[in-house]
């Protein structure tokens, strides 16, 4: 969607390399979401953000750390990226996260070699 | 956890026909929607449908919170219509850690021509 994107939308990392996925939003959502999707699991929440500056755990967070210095940027750090982290990245965003519709950027295929 | 099953997960029809997508979830949800993944990995949202009943052209869709389920219909499908269809739901009672909406494993739909 236009007012999502996210960066870069491949990449290819060595194991133990650190990573930095950004999504970047002109909407003004107060709620961002970082997920991964894997074949068998369909996608699973990483992190997400409820402010600047106040983001919490997901589901699957472990290897995974997060910030928000500003409303539209949220990005995805891996500290020390492994096999098991390739997968392809979602970002969404949220007006309200219980009751509103959820927008997703393209994603970001990152394999960890 | 909350538990999101998706039926059936395969689906392979000729253009034209019509077809219904189910979404069982094990506990009360205030927001629920239907995403449609294409061939080219977009996440596009079809409805956000936490009860009720919507449509928006060929589609449409219905969710009976109560009886925690939610159907998805497809009438003359097209090829266009080819991909993953997922559902997703957020806990009424969800508290802190893990928010964000919990998908299903999707139901993949092929249309032949």
């Amino acid at each position: 969607d236009a007012g999502i994107t996210q960066s870069p939308r491949h990449k290819v990392t060595e194991t133990g390399t650190p990573v930095t996925l950004r999504c970047h939003q002109t909407e003004n959502h107060r709620y961002m979401y970082w997920y991964r999707q894997d074949p068998g699991h369909g996608l699973r929440l990483i992190h997400y953000s409820y402010g600047v500056k106040d983001t919490d755990k997901g589901e699957v967070s472990d290897g995974y750390s997060v910030s928000r210095s500003k409303t539209e940027d949220f990005l995805l750090t891996l500290e020390s990226a492994t096999s098991s982290q390739t997968s392809v990245y979602f970002c969404a965003i949220s007006e309200s996260y219980g009751n509103y519709g959820y927008t997703f950027g393209s994603g970001t295929r990152l394999t960890v070699v | 956890g909350i538990q999101v099953e998706q039926s059936p997960p395969d689906l392979i029809l000729q253009e034209g026909a019509n077809s219904t997508l189910r979404c069982n979830f094990s506990d009360s949800v205030n927001n629920l929607q239907w995403f449609h993944q294409n061939p080219w990995g977009q996440l596009i949202n079809l409805f956000y449908i936490p009860s009720g009943t919507k449509q928006n052209g060929r589609l449409s869709a219905t969710t009976v919170a109560t009886e925690r389920y939610s159907l998805l219909y497809i009438s003359s499908s097209q090829t266009t219509d080819s991909g993953v269809y997922f559902c997703a739901v957020h806990l009424t009672y969800s508290g802190g850690g893990a928010d964000g909406l919990t998908f299903g494993k999707g139901t993949h739909l092929i249309i032949q021509p």
